[in-house]
């Protein structure tokens, strides 16, 4: 059975820092992983798909890589705003059709 | 291209009761999957719906059951309510045939069981 890792499990930094976010899994057999962003008590916001033929995809700030063959991700976020205090997870989309998701980590960015 | 919608977004219901949420699927999305996530924990898979048949499940208890419509929504039901059934119940949408494209998720329903 897939299980994801997530580390840390809480992140604190202070503005304008650049950071990283980790994923771990243990089934490299997947079609894609998923970063998602979930603020309090709400909904996920889906901020990176990547595929696993691929290593890497960007979005604005947001860069995440792929080592399929090692079970890891990273998410890179570039110069941290305290709007992206959030709970960031992982998922990976493994055969059996459905999500497997990490525990998260839970980021605060301090002003 | 109208996204996820859940309701409500939240309720309140007593232990041994039982509670219907309702999932609206993305415009284009043929699968509804639904995911519950307790407190400071990740989603937990409870099961998926294609073509109205379940098409794969979690580990919950069969009073845990669903239904899909022709238009793709989908309801979830759970009968005799636990304490611990108290958690966020998520709803995505996907395209079965289509397993490299990613998945919508709704903004969730908040239950509580007292």
């Amino acid at each position: 059975k897939q299980e994801v890792t997530q580390i840390p499990a809480a992140l604190s930094v202070p503005e304008g820092e650049n950071l990283v976010l980790n994923c771990s899994f243990t089934d490299s057999a997947i079609y894609n992983l998923q970063w998602f962003r979930q603020d309090p008590g709400k909904g996920l916001t889906s901020l990176l798909l990547i595929q696993s033929s691929q290593r890497e995809q960007t979005s604005g700030r947001l860069n995440a890589s792929l080592d399929k063959s090692s079970g890891r991700s990273t998410l890179y976020i570039a110069a941290s705003q305290p709007g992206d205090s959030a709970t960031y997870l992982c998922a990976v989309r493994s055969g059996a059709n459905n999500l497997f998701f990490g525990t998260g980590t839970r980021l605060t960015v301090i002003p | 291209e109208t996204g996820v919608t859940q309701s409500p977004t939240h309720l309140i219901k007593t232990r041994g009761q039982q509670v219907t949420l309702r999932c609206s699927s993305q415009s284009g999305h043929n699968t509804v999957s639904w995911y519950q996530q307790a407190l400071g924990q990740g989603p937990q898979f409870i099961f998926q719906y294609y073509r109205e048949e379940e098409n794969g499940r979690g580990n919950f208890p069969p009073r845990f059951s669903g239904l899909q419509f022709p238009n793709y929504s989908s309801e979830l039901n759970v009968n005799a309510l636990e304490l611990d059934d108290s958690a966020l119940y998520l709803c995505a949408s996907s395209l079965l045939d289509s397993p490299f494209l990613g998945y919508t998720f709704g903004s969730g329903t908040r239950l509580t069981v007292v």
